[in-house]
């Protein structure tokens, strides 16, 4: 059994740029999250997706957008990039939508915007 | 809204100390209750975790009791070594979220010295 995977490891982009990060989630998950984590804080809640839906957003404006795909990987984007950004990006994956359910962390992609 | 906090680090211990890391919540709902551990450089992995009150959570020679009637969770640890230092986050999630988004602590570092 695999775990999750995230690429790339590092990225560098310049304000106003577009990004694309992607996750794939462990074998038998049907259920991804992204969070944001800045430096020295918890991580943030972007939003859910549950069998290639939108299962729940938190507080990030539109230019943050995501895909699930048919195999349960994923894709966060980021567009027009602020300097605020700047952060590590986890993804999760979990085998349902409880709060029972565990989620599986990736070792994250690490933003920097300058 | 849900929110969690967590005492401020950096908590330094010497080997074998006593570790106590304090975790207090509020939320809407009645929240599944977490601990999760950030080694340098990796993504966050589950330590432990309790459902109900008065559950306790174990892992490793760590724990944590749900406590409903102090809205609280801390994390403790009898005898600490080296290799666990780390960062650790205190973390909800509640059956009323829109899926199972995790709220964190803003995370506490723990530097264990020989």
């Amino acid at each position: 059994e695999t775990g999750v995977t995230q690429s790339p490891t590092h990225l560098i982009k310049t304000r106003g740029q577009q990004v694309t990060l992607r996750c794939s989630s462990q074998s038998g998950h049907n259920t991804v999250s992204w969070y944001q984590q800045a430096l020295g804080q918890g991580p943030q809640f972007i939003f859910q997706y549950y069998r290639e839906e939108e299962n729940g957003r938190g507080n990030f404006p539109p230019r943050f957008s995501g895909l699930q795909f048919p195999n349960y990987s994923s894709e966060l984007n980021v567009n027009a990039l602020e300097l605020d950004d700047s952060a590590l990006y986890l993804c999760a994956s979990g085998s349902g939508t409880s709060d029972y359910n565990e989620q599986f962390f990736g070792p994250g992609t690490r933003l920097t915007v300058l | 809204g849900n929110s969690v906090t967590q005492m401020e680090g950096p908590v330094t211990l010497s080997e074998e100390a006593f570790l106590t890391i304090n975790c207090t919540y509020t939320a809407t709902g009645y929240p599944s209750l977490f601990w999760y551990v950030q080694y340098p450089g990796e993504g966050l992995q589950l330590l432990l975790k309790a459902t109900k009150a008065d559950d306790k959570g174990s892992n490793k020679g760590f724990e944590a009791t749900y406590r409903k009637e102090t809205t609280s969770f801390h994390l403790e640890k009898g005898s600490v070594q080296v290799s666990d230092s780390a960062v650790y986050f205190c973390a909800l999630t509640t059956s009323n979220n829109a899926g199972n988004m995790l709220t964190f602590g803003g995370g506490t570092r723990l530097m264990v010295k020989p």
